[in-house]
């Protein structure tokens, strides 16, 4: 079974600051991560993707997240917050052995840049 | 430009109807699927469908229904019995491959009035 989790329901930053979304996943076999991004009333827009290789993944509008196989993790991370990256942030694993070709979305975290 | 296309933006329901939302892709893609989306909340599968004339009921099945005749198409049904269907409704696609992701409709808000 495949399994992810966002344990902050919210995370607030300052404006100019770093800023980390957390995420952990539990898989099987191999995981294939993905990070979401939706503003209101919008659909989810894909912001990155770890496959395989290098650990480090950058992504659209500056982000990029880190994949820890050792503490089964894949935070998403900005050098500096803008006021417009407010929205919310799912993350997304596939399981390599999940024949059903699912992704599980955790339960999203907001994310408050306040200027 | 291909992309996932979702109708109607805003759909209102009076209590006891059926409502259909609309969800067509372009991308040749072969897994589609439904989720419902509460405010502020994370995201539930209602329905998916992995090939054409083949669907699943995902975690709150009861009180929809879909259909996939067609590989660009998955409609998705608001029966009188759901209770409370009042909800931002999200359709994604996505290929057969396990290295890709969804991509997502820009969803359906149903409000019972």
């Amino acid at each position: 079974a495949q399994s992810v989790a966002q344990p902050e329901d919210q995370v607030n930053v300052a404006e100019g600051n770093p800023l980390t979304v957390k995420c952990t996943y539990s898989v099987s076999g191999n995981p294939y991560l993905f990070w979401y991004v939706q503003y209101p009333n919008r659909g989810l827009q894909f912001l990155l993707k770890y496959i395989t290789g290098d650990n480090l993944v950058k992504g659209s509008y500056g982000f990029e997240a880190e994949f820890n196989k050792s503490q089964t993790s894949f935070h998403l991370k900005k050098p500096s917050a803008l006021v417009s990256d407010s929205a919310l942030y799912f993350c997304a694993v596939r399981d390599t052995n999940n024949a059903g070709n699912m992704l599980t979305f955790g339960g999203g975290t907001r994310l408050m840049v306040k200027p | 430009d291909g992309g996932i296309t979702q109708s109607p933006k805003y759909l209102f329901r009076k209590e006891g109807q059926n409502v259909t939302l609309s969800c067509e892709q372009n991308l040749n893609h072969d897994a589609m699927y439904w989720y419902r989306q509460d405010p502020g909340q994370g995201l539930r599968l209602i329905y998916y469908s992995q090939i054409v004339n083949d669907f699943q009921k995902g975690d709150i099945a009861e009180g929809y229904s879909v259909s996939r005749e067609k590989k660009e198409s998955f409609p998705l049904t608001v029966t009188s019995a759901q209770k409370n269907p009042t909800a931002f409704y999200l359709c994604a696609s996505t290929r057969a491959a396990v290295n890709y992701g969804y991509t997502f409709g820009s969803g359906t808000r149903l409000t019972v009035v």
